[in-house]
């Protein structure tokens, strides 16, 4: 199973929104509503930050949205802080009962 | 408070075996299943391997490039998951994170983690 393929690095001013691209193929990401996204600061564990696609856990903020058109999901950061400065990361179910991250994206705010 | 924490790591060498821990503490440790993720030295995320709930068989899935050389386990009356890992390679080395699942195939809990090194 390969990785998820993302960007390696998007960067945006303060205030702006940024879009990550998680693409996949129809055995993971287009085959099911199983994608999720993580927040991982520098040395910290990683962070729930969307589940199936779109939903949100209890305490997320809400400029943190998803969604997913066919192999490709996507993490929009809308409004965008200093304090989201950290790496992201995608995640899928796949065909083969397994789960596959995505290569990951370095967020850095201008 | 819900809580995962590892135990275990160190410095091992190639071709040796190592058993990590993860206590939970907080919720249901039965309820959920446990997975292993690691990540390498300025790396990205790799999920390892997961362990259902009694509820759904308590089976098992892994990696390719980790099945066969390791086994997840869990005994839900100390509410603790393991990692064994057998067969160990240079390319093993990484952080590993205990995670639950408790949203469906997210990873919505995780532990601080614990450093595997494998060198001679």
């Amino acid at each position: 199973q390969s990785a998820l393929t993302q960007p390696a690095s998007v960067s945006g001013s303060p205030g702006q929104s940024i879009t990550i691209s998680c693409t996949g193929t129809s055995s993971d990401v287009g085959g099911y509503n199983y994608v999720s996204w993580y927040q991982q600061h520098p040395g910290k564990a990683p962070k729930l930050m969307i589940y199936d696609v779109s939903n949100r856990p209890s305490g997320v903020s809400n400029r943190f949205s998803g969604s997913k058109s066919g192999n490709t999901a996507s993490l929009t950061i809308s409004g965008l802080q200093a304090e989201d400065e950290a790496d992201y990361y995608c995640s899928s179910y796949t065909s083969s009962s397994t789960l596959v991250f995505g290569t990951g994206t370095k967020v850095t705010v201008l | 408070e819900v809580q995962l924490v590892e135990s275990g790591g160190g410095l091992v060498q190639p071709g040796r075996s190592l058993r990590l821990s993860c206590t939970a503490s907080g919720f249901t440790f039965g309820d959920y299943a446990m997975s292993w993720v690691r990540q390498a030295p300025g790396k990205g995320l790799e999920w390892v391997g997961f362990i259902r709930s009694k509820a759904y068989g308590g089976t098992t899935e892994y990696a390719a490039s980790v099945k066969g050389r390791f086994t997840i386990s869990r005994d839900d009356s100390k509410s603790i998951a393991y990692l064994q890992m057998n067969s160990l390679k240079t390319e093993d080395t990484a952080v590993y994170y205990c995670t639950r699942m408790g949203l469906k195939q997210a990873f919505d809990i995780w532990g601080q983690g614990t450093m595997v090194t494998v060198s001679s």
